[in-house]
This record gives C-alpha cells, sequence and structure tokens, in this order.
C-alpha cells in the first residue's frame, strides 16, 4: 500500500532533551516536506526537500534540523524542544514538487 | 506576501448543500487545491483547480473559481455526517514547491 508514515503517532517530551519525528514514503517521491498544524494558522511549512542531499527552508525553519540521506526517509530532528514546539506535525510526499502531495498521518507533540 | 483566508467554522444539516469559502492574495497563484482532514488523520486531497479554470465538477464536489475577487468555494451536494471533517484551501505558484494552506473550516454535519 503506497503511503506515507510517522513516527511516533505521539510524544510527550520536557524541554531541551533532543527528539526525533521519522518519517517514510514507499513511493519513490523525490519531493519530501514538513509542516505542523496548529489552531487558527493551518499548515504551515517547516522545511522541504527536493531530492537526496538536498534541503531548503520553508517558513518556520527556526528550532528544527532535518537531513535527506536516503530517497525514503526524511526525519525532523528538534535539537532543544521548547514548549512552542508543541504542535501537531505532518509530513508530506510528492512525485515531484509539484505534484499532488500524500501527506503521513500525524505526530502530536507535547513539549513540557 | 501570500495569504489564504477561510472561514473557521460551518454547521449544516444532512441533506443540504454546504459551501466553504476561501479568499487569497497572491494574484500569481495557478492551483488551487481542497484538502479534507478527518478527526486523528492526515490531509487528503479531494478536488483541485488550474487559475485558468472557473469551474470544476467532481460528482458532489462542485469548485468555483473567481479570479478576479481571488475568491476559491467548495460545494458539497447532499452533505452527509462522513463529510464532517475540517476542510483546507491551498494555493501554490508555478514552480514554486511550497503550498499555503489556509486556516481550516471545521464542517459540522447534523443529522
Amino acid at each position: 500500500e503506497a503511503q506515507v508514515t510517522q513516527n511516533p503517532r505521539y510524544l510527550i517530551t520536557v524541554t531541551g532533551k533532543k527528539l526525533t519525528v521519522t518519517c517514510s514514503q514507499n513511493m519513490n517521491h523525490e519531493y519530501m516536506s514538513w509542516y505542523r498544524q496548529d489552531p487558527g494558522l493551518g499548515l504551515r511549512q517547516i522545511y522541504y526537500s527536493m531530492n537526496v542531499e538536498v534541503t531548503d527552508k520553508g517558513d518556520v525553519p527556526e528550532g528544527y534540523k532535518v537531513s535527506r540521506k536516503e530517497k525514503r526517509n526524511f526525519p525532523l530532528i528538534l535539537e532543544s524542544p521548547s514548549p512552542n514546539q508543541t504542535s501537531l506535525y505532518f509530513c508530506a510526499s510528492s512525485l515531484t514538487g509539484t505534484n499532488e502531495q500524500f501527506f503521513g498521518p500525524g505526530t502530536r507533540l507535547t513539549v513540557l | 506576501g501570500e495569504d489564504v483566508e477561510q472561514s473557521l467554522f460551518l454547521s449544516v444539516r444532512e441533506g443540504d448543500s454546504s459551501v466553504i469559502n476561501c479568499t487569497y492574495t497572491d494574484s500569481s497563484s495557478t492551483y488551487l487545491y481542497w484538502y479534507k482532514q478527518e478527526p486523528g488523520a492526515g490531509l487528503q486531497l479531494l478536488t483541485y483547480i488550474f487559475s485558468n479554470m472557473d469551474m470544476k465538477q467532481d460528482q458532489r464536489l462542485t469548485v468555483l473559481l473567481n479570479k478576479k475577487d481571488k475568491h476559491l468555494s467548495l460545494r458539497i451536494a447532499d452533505t452527509q455526517t462522513g463529510d464532517s471533517a475540517i476542510y483546507f484551501c491551498a494555493e501554490r505558484n508555478t514552480g514554486f514547491q511550497k503550498l499555503v494552506f489556509g486556516t481550516g473550516t471545521r464542517l459540522l454535519v447534523s443529522p
């Protein structure tokens, strides 16, 4: 089944404790992206990747890192999480940046 | 910069039509999308329209685009309780890789 998977689905952590949210797609898509969803703000793009080893900042990249060492994986790294990063995070992928984006099920992160 | 706005909430009765509205500011938008988000799930693409079109119909869904007013709407005919969800409109320019999303409209369908 073609899909985008994210892990974990739910995470509660404390300020400053490094964490990684994984994202994987099995559709051989070149383009992958991370969004955060906050009430009243819709989805805002954090980082995106056009292909392996090619990443770029979105609208709200502060406090996040990403890497794209393999085509299928695009992990989101929070080196020192803070409470303002409490949010619902979505990974998405598409064949290229101009095609339909397929979304993962989301990761709800709470930073205490 | 780009800005996409939607009303936050819409409530309808089962069997009625629902109309969800969206306005955008970027006149160079070339693709406009409607996504549906069910509780606990990711976003699912419902339909999209190119900026050179005025209307697109797909079964119970009708998308209307008014380029002059930069207004996009999604009409759901014969709305069902299973249509209850959050609906996001999004826009993208040719050559740009990111989607700009609206705030989302929560549709509640009551029996």
